[in-house]
This record gives structure tokens, C-alpha cells and sequence, in this order.
């Protein structure tokens, strides 16, 4: 089975500022990464995914998360964070031959003015 | 293209009752998914479809819970009785299956609070 770690339960960061939530992945086969988006009183929506290719991948409001095998990492940055982004955030993995997703406990971001 | 549909939203209930929960997935989406997350928690998984099939129902509380997918397409999941500890957003998400189950599109969720 996998595991996803994510280890700050909250960021508070100010307006403009850049911000890094982590995401540690434990697995003994390949896996596909994923960061999932929650905002308030929604469902969740998927912000960025790696499945093969570039390590480094983008989403379309200016995240971008870079997979790194040998520290089993997924690490979720923005260089400057704007007050929308404002949410809860979740790391996921699944196997490349498995059905499940695993998720992380989520990241709160507070982006304050 | 509509999303995932759940009803209901909220729904507040006594510990000992029972209650449903309704999922249509997207259309033409193969595999569906329960999830059950609790406050401060991620989304556990609770049970997986393919189809009308369970793929995997390793973490659901059979004692208590329920689930089908009768034709294939819409889902309900029941919980009888309720327990305080059932407390949580019930997320249902969808896939298109096979080749393409590596993105998942969530619905909005229905929100149990158990008393």
C-alpha cells in the first residue's frame, strides 16, 4: 500500500509571498502523484497531477509541484500567492497497477492581506 | 458537462438512526467512489465501483454501512445505525475507467453530523 505525508497542517502566508507545502509519499512501486484542491464548502478539484514525463508540473493559476523519486517527494510551490488561494490542500498517490488513491491530512493555506 | 451530483447537502441526524446518501457521477464515468472525511482529515476510502462491481470495500464498516450501483451509474450509501464517530463529509467521486482512472472529478459532498 502507499502512504502520503504532508507535514504542516497550516500555512499562513502573507499576500504576494511565495509558499512551498510539502508532501512525502511512501510507496515500494511506481505511483502517480497528485495535488487536490478544497475550498470552502466545495468538493474537491484537482489542482496538478505527474504521470510520466517532466518532473515538473503546472497548473493553470501558477502552482507548480515538482516529483522527486529519490526523496519521494511532491512538493506543491507558488512564487506569489494571491488572498483566492485561500483553501485546503491535499497530496494524493496511487499505484501505476492499483485502484486506490491515498490521500495526505491536507495543508490549510490562509493567505492573509 | 455537469459534474458530480450528491443530495443531500447537510443532514443532521441521532445517533441510532439511519440515513442515505445519493451520488450521479458524471456521464459515461465507469468507476465511482465513496469517500468518508472527517474534520482535519484527508478523504479515506470507503468503497470503489466499476460498474454495477465493488472493486474494493476493504474499509467499509459493513456492520453499518451500505452501498450499491445497481445499474451502474447513480449510488447510494446508507448507514444504519448511525454512530457519533460517523460524523463527516461523505464525498462521492467519479472516473472514466480503465485507462483513463488516474483523475478523479469529486462531488460537492453531503455533510453528516450525528448527535
Amino acid at each position: 500500500a502507499q502512504s502520503v505525508t504532508q507535514l504542516d497542517s497550516q500555512v499562513p502566508v502573507f499576500e504576494e509571498a511565495p509558499v512551498e507545502l510539502r508532501c512525502n509519499y511512501s510507496s515500494s512501486v511506481s505511483v502517480y502523484l497528485f495535488w487536490y484542491v478544497q475550498y470552502p464548502n466545495q468538493g474537491l478539484q484537482l489542482l496538478l497531477k505527474y504521470l510520466s514525463g517532466s518532473t515538473l508540473v503546472e497548473s493553470i493559476n501558477g502552482f507548480e509541484a515538482e516529483f522527486n523519486k529519490s526523496q519521494t517527494s511532491f512538493h506543491l510551490r507558488k512564487p506569489s500567492v494571491h488572498i483566492s488561494d485561500t483553501a485546503e490542500y491535499f497530496c494524493a498517490v496511487k499505484s501505476r497497477t492499483g485502484n486506490q488513491f491515498y490521500f495526505g491530512t491536507g495543508t490549510s493555506l490562509t493567505v492573509i492581506p | 458537462e455537469a459534474g458530480v451530483a450528491q443530495s443531500p447537502r447537510y443532514k443532521i441526524i441521532e445517533k441510532r438512526q439511519s440515513v442515505a446518501f445519493w451520488c450521479n457521477p458524471i456521464s459515461g464515468h465507469a468507476t465511482l467512489y465513496w469517500y468518508q472525511q472527517i474534520l482535519g482529515q484527508g478523504p479515506k476510502l470507503l468503497i470503489q465501483f466499476q460498474n454495477n462491481g465493488v472493486v474494493d470495500d476493504s474499509q467499509l464498516p459493513k456492520d453499518r454501512f451500505s452501498a450499491e450501483r445497481l445499474k451502474g451509474v447513480d449510488s447510494t450509501l446508507k448507514i444504519q445505525p448511525a454512530k457519533l464517530e460517523d460524523s463527516a463529509v461523505y464525498l462521492c467521486a467519479s472516473s472514466p475507467g480503465g485507462p483513463f482512472n488516474n483523475e478523479q472529478f469529486f462531488g460537492p459532498g453531503t455533510r453528516l453530523t450525528v448527535l
